[in-house]
């Protein structure tokens, strides 16, 4: 099926750091919605961006839908443990209510 | 409503026996969509409905595949034959607006 480029694909990284990911696409998007998804759990609503050009902010976490409307940023500041897991960005196209998923970043933080 | 649920959480079946998954989404939410995970991938679009209208059916939902809403409030998905290639996690979501909750998914393993 499709799915949209998403990267970095795994990071580690060490506690109280700052992270950043990204995804990309051919294809216009109306919506950005961004996940994290814990083993064996299904995917929990971060983040969701309606405009181009917005910048949106859910505690330590940031997300930015591209001027583009092909892109979409997410940005985690001051990294902890609890932060582990799988990243998912999901992009919905413009004409209908289905979401394209990206392929996911590994985050791994070291205390 | 504590959010959407899915009933089995775990369902372990042989190759060729038929399973049906339920999924009861926030009740307001009058959009539902169904998704197949496997390892190390994000979400793939199966199929959403706007209330018990089946809008858009993706082409890895194959003839085995059929998904159910008749009366625009619960779900069910239902695959007949399983092969081993449907050993997948099977997500299924409900929206309100634009924005995207899901349920913790049923977990299908076909020996």
């Amino acid at each position: 099926g499709q799915q949209l480029n998403q990267s970095p694909q795994s990071m580690f990284i060490q506690e109280g750091e700052d992270v950043s990911m990204n995804c990309t696409s051919s294809s216009i998007f109306n919506t950005w919605l961004w996940y994290k998804q814990d083993p064996g759990e299904g995917p929990v609503l971060l983040i969701a961006l309606y405009k181009a050009g917005e910048l949106t902010s859910n505690g330590r976490l940031t997300a930015q839908f591209g001027i583009t409307r092909k892109d979409s940023f997410l940005n985690i500041s001051a990294s902890i443990p609890s932060d582990v897991g799988i990243y998912f960005c999901a992009g919905r196209l413009s004409g209908t209510y289905k979401y394209i998923f990206g392929t996911g970043t590994r985050l791994k933080v070291l205390a | 409503d504590t959010g959407v649920s899915q009933d089995p959480r775990h369902k372990i079946t042989k190759r060729g026996q038929n399973v049906t998954f339920r999924c009861d989404p926030i009740s307001e939410h009058n959009r539902l969509y169904w998704y197949r995970q496997t390892l190390g991938q994000g979400p793939e679009f199966l199929t959403y409905f706007q209330n018990e209208a089946q809008l858009e059916k993706s082409r890895l939902l194959s003839d085995r595949f059929s998904a159910e809403r008749p009366k625009g409030s619960f779900s069910t998905l239902e695959i007949q034959r399983t092969e081993q290639g449907d050993s997948a996690m099977y997500l299924c979501a409900s929206s309100g607006n634009n924005e995207q909750f899901f349920g913790p998914g049923t977990r299908l393993t076909v020996l």
